[in-house]
């Protein structure tokens, strides 16, 4: 069965330093997606892209965070300089279509800021 | 803001028994997600509802959908000990991009 799948697992990185992190999203999909998950709290959204551009995003996301496709298969989220509170866990998700589908979620990095 | 609200936060139940969990949210939207989140893991798709009126079922597991009232339940009848997990609803927005998490109900059924 096709599956979502993110590198890396756990990723560590000083405070002010640039992360990458990647996903590679089930082929035939259209749209793509990264969450944050604080350990232990909500699932939130921070963007949504397709068609190669952002379609939405959320006040999560600000001016720090990017998104890129590369190439047909890998979908980044890059934090150019990284802060303290930005430790969590990152899920991507795609899904086939817009509306009415059920997301396929990665199975998370965990970014830790020290 | 689409806020989408879920009761209760915390249940821990017998095995054997029934549950509902409640997931509220505050603008028009016909479509609604169930989700499960084991601990230290993905998300994995539950149901899919898609009108008004929506009802389907997975084992033990029962959800339905009231765009009326803003309002999808995820029924659990006779609880067992593999159905311990954080459960989220969500929602997306019409006309956007964008999919709103309920705030999670985390299970415990205890034998």
């Amino acid at each position: 069965e096709p599956e979502v799948t993110q590198t890396p697992s756990h990723q560590v990185t000083q405070m002010g330093q640039e992360v990458i992190l990647r996903c590679v999203p089930i082929s035939n999909h259209l749209y793509f997606y990264w969450y944050r998950q604080i350990l232990g709290q909500k699932v939130e959204f921070l963007v949504s892209f397709y068609n190669n551009e952002i379609s939405e995003k959320s006040e999560i996301f600000d001016d720090q965070f990017s998104v890129e496709r590369p190439d047909g298969s890998n979908f980044t989220l890059k934090i150019r300089s990284t802060k303290l509170e930005d430790s969590a866990m990152y899920f991507c998700a795609s899904t086939p279509r817009l509306a009415g589908y059920e997301q396929y979620f990665g199975p998370g990095t965990r970014l830790t800021v020290t | 803001e689409l806020k989408v609200e879920q009761n209760p936060l915390f249940l821990s139940m017998q095995e054997g028994k029934n549950y509902t969990i409640y997931c509220n949210y505050s603008t028009t939207s016909d479509r609604l997600y169930w989700y499960r989140q084991d601990p230290g893991k993905s998300l994995e798709s539950l149901f899919v509802l898609l009108s008004n009126g929506a009802v389907k079922q997975e084992g033990r597991l029962m959800a339905s959908l009231d765009t009326k009232a803003r309002l999808s339940t995820l029924h659990i009848t006779a609880a067992v000990h593999d159905l311990s997990a954080t459960y989220f609803c969500a929602v997306d927005l019409s006309g956007t991009y964008k999919y709103i998490f309920g705030t999670g109900t985390r299970l415990k059924v205890l034998a």
